[in-house]
């Protein structure tokens, strides 16, 4: 059952534009909600991340917004660069068992052209 | 954040053999985690691994197919056995909580 649900699957954006991730969640039991980074040939790496108390977080040209009641997040990438194209995974955590689970999205192709 | 290196980087393996991966941390950590993330897929959880004691599979995974190894608290191993093709993935090892943190990951192709 997938319980992170991540669209598009690929995205093309011009170089200045904004690319926007989108995921959804069904699990409320989910209280931590990081965006993964992944280039070819690498592990994915933690890029942001937000708590459910928490509408929106914003680190550099990366912003996540959330909404609670939606069960949705987002990723904006402002005034992408050709440097971001990557695999950028979303994922959500709660505790299972005694330590904390994480369900990754399927995961979105970004290429963002010059 | 933790430093993990994986070895192999990437192998090509004959279907029915097997291939170990190791994992090993810069820092001694509790549990380790181990993912597969087949070509241009997502990443699914194997097994949890915890220093002292026997692995914890999700549902799909056995430990005859996918023995792990913590001997102790900077190392595991993870065995792909009896591999076929579809075992052609990358396979991860993790560390962290809330927050994961990767190692490079091993290509595996099966032939």
């Amino acid at each position: 059952q997938q319980q992170v649900k991540q669209s598009p699957q690929s995205l093309i954006v011009q170089k200045g534009g904004i690319s926007i991730i989108n995921c959804a969640y069904e699990n409320t039991a989910f209280d931590y909600f990081p965006w993964y980074q992944q280039f070819p040939g690498k592990g994915p790496a933690l890029l942001i991340a937000i708590r459910p108390d928490v509408s929106e977080k914003k680190e550099g040209r990366f912003t996540i917004s959330f909404n609670k009641s939606a069960k949705q997040f987002s990723l904006h990438i402002m005034d992408s660069q050709p440097g971001d194209s990557a695999t950028y995974f979303c994922a959500a955590s709660g505790n299972s068992g005694g330590y904390q689970k994480v369900t990754f999205g399927t995961g979105t192709k970004l290429q963002v052209i010059p | 954040s933790a430093v993990i290196s994986q070895k192999p980087s990437r192998d090509i393996c004959q279907r029915g053999t097997s291939l170990t991966i190791q994992c090993q941390v810069d820092s001694q950590v509790t549990m380790m985690f181990w993912y597969r993330q087949q070509p241009g897929q997502s990443l699914t959880l194997i097994a949890t691994a915890n220093q002292g004691s026997e692995a914890t599979y999700e549902s799909g995974f056995v430990i005859d197919k996918f023995p792990i190894s913590r001997p102790n608290l900077t190392f595991s191993t993870l065995t792909v056995s009896n591999m076929s093709p579809e075992d052609s993935s990358i396979y991860l090892c993790s560390v962290g909580g809330a927050t994961q943190y990767f190692g490079p990951g091993t290509r595996l192709t099966v032939l």
